[in-house]
């Protein structure tokens, strides 16, 4: 089945110091999402990125679909983004979309 | 506009037990799917349902589990008898998917952390 690799598989910043977190997918994948886990648990959509570059505030995600990869970006980090971040596609044919194990990060004040 | 709803938040109970997890989904979105997560195995696809018709039930680990939709606003997943390796957090998510290709974004409820002594 598909491999999903994230990393760096963890992550220390600094407030207000910036980072970019890697997702590689080992096959092509349709409908490429980012989520945040944060402390409570809870899976927080970010990004719907199957490909091309989108930005919400201080977050901005790419995906190259025919390197089957995705990038997230954080800039000015803040404690709030601390979590857990991770990807998830799905191969073509089938909704079981696969997760990757993750960037757990931490934001020090 | 409600999210996905699943219940119980949390649940304590002895091995052997009988234990149902209930989900709701997004109103409008055909497709459910029950995830769990460990700290060994991450988030783990158990079974999904389009138009409440389970789909693929490939990663329900044995016959203990079992997963219904009666309706397009109701699901289960039951752990009969529960064990103690069962403790997990169990997440439901619905998307909603005109076809195949066209697959919506995936929403996740809050899960039910269940934890079996």
């Amino acid at each position: 089945g598909i491999q999903v690799e994230q990393s760096p598989p963890d992550l220390i910043l600094q407030e207000g110091a910036n980072s970019t977190l890697r997702c590689n997918f080992s096959d092509s994948v349709n409908n490429l999402q980012w989520f945040h886990q944060n402390p409570w648990g809870q899976l927080i959509n970010l990004f719907y990125i199957p490909s091309g570059t989108k930005q919400n505030g201080r977050l901005s995600a790419t995906t190259v679909a025919t390197e089957r990869y995705s990038l997230l970006y954080i800039s000015s980090s803040q404690t709030t983004d601390s979590g857990v971040y991770f990807c998830a596609g799905r191969p073509s044919g089938t909704y079981k979309y696969i997760f990757g194990t993750g960037t757990r990060l931490k934001v020090l004040a | 506009d409600a999210g996905v709803i699943q219940s119980p938040r949390h649940e304590v109970t002895e091995m052997g037990q009988e234990v149902t997890l209930r989900c709701k989904p997004i109103s409008g979105h055909d497709y459910l799917f029950w995830y769990r997560q460990t700290m060994m195995r991450g988030l783990e696809l158990l079974i999904y349902f389009n138009n409440n018709v389970p789909i693929d039930d490939s990663g329900m680990p044995e016959d203990r589990f079992s997963a219904k939709m009666p309706n397009a606003s109701f699901s289960t997943l039951k752990i009969q008898p529960s064990e103690p390796r069962d403790s997990a957090v169990y997440f439901c998510a619905s998307s909603f998917g005109t076809n195949r290709d066209l697959a919506g974004e995936l929403f996740f409820g809050e899960g039910s952390r269940l934890t079996v002594l």
